[in-house]
């Protein structure tokens, strides 16, 4: 059973510049969960979407948005880059319920 | 609010020996707890995940256990293996319906041979 795919792992922006990251889930995982992780914050929630709905959004600017399509991947996108975004952005999948969450590689977002 | 802390922040120890990591949160009111590893640059691995209903789960050389009333959990690591040198990060489920995770800082492990 393949894991939860991030796509790209890296990427390199200019500020000012918009950006989106992928994310396919675990097969038959409606719930998607995105983190922003850096060394200063530590893993912070972003937002959760289930069924193509967000459910849960955390406490982070409106440049950051995103959305699941019908087979459940989804995207993640982050306008007007700032050197702040900088950081390692995991994506989680799971079942329905409180169920575990099993996350991906990452994807390493770099501002310059 | 839930707040989730991780003593100590980093750990050296030789190989071979008996080790545990802390966990404590500042809500009882949870759905599950779950333990991660994490390398350094890669994403989360699960190790264990613990209900609110249950007392300790096991795999391997891992043990980990939730004492919910005093916002404590432990993992113990039997025997430990240079190959589990990396940071072990605890998270909680609140809950309230449709929460997030919400992450303790981590502790990282380093096991010299």
């Amino acid at each position: 059973k393949a894991g939860v795919t991030q796509t790209p792992r890296y990427l390199i922006k200019t500020r000012g510049q918009q950006v989106t990251l992928s994310c396919s889930p675990i097969s038959g995982h409606r719930s998607v969960s995105w983190y922003q992780q850096t060394p200063g914050q530590g893993l912070q929630f972003l937002f959760e979407y289930f069924s193509e709905t967000q459910r849960n959004k955390g406490n982070f600017p409106g440049r950051f948005s995103g959305r699941q399509f019908s087979n459940s991947r989804s995207e993640m996108n982050v306008s007007t880059l700032e050197l702040g975004d900088s950081a390692l952005y995991l994506c989680a999948s799971r079942a329905t319920g409180n169920t575990e969450a099993f996350f991906g590689q990452g994807t390493r977002l770099t501002v310059v | 609010k839930q707040e989730v802390t991780q003593i100590p922040a980093a750990l050296s120890v030789p190989e071979g020996e008996n080790l545990v990591l802390n966990c404590s949160f500042t809500d009882s009111a949870i759905y599950n707890l779950q333990w991660f590893r994490q390398d350094p640059g890669k994403g989360l691995t699960s190790l264990l995940l613990i209900q609110s209903s249950q007392r300790e789960q096991t795999s391997g050389r891992l043990n980990a256990s939730l004492d919910k009333s005093s916002g404590r959990s432990t993992l113990y690591i039997a025997a430990s293996q240079p190959g589990d040198s990396a940071t072990y990060l605890c998270a909680v489920r609140p809950g309230q319906a449709g929460t997030a995770l919400i992450f303790g800082k981590g502790t990282t492990l380093s096991v010299s041979s």
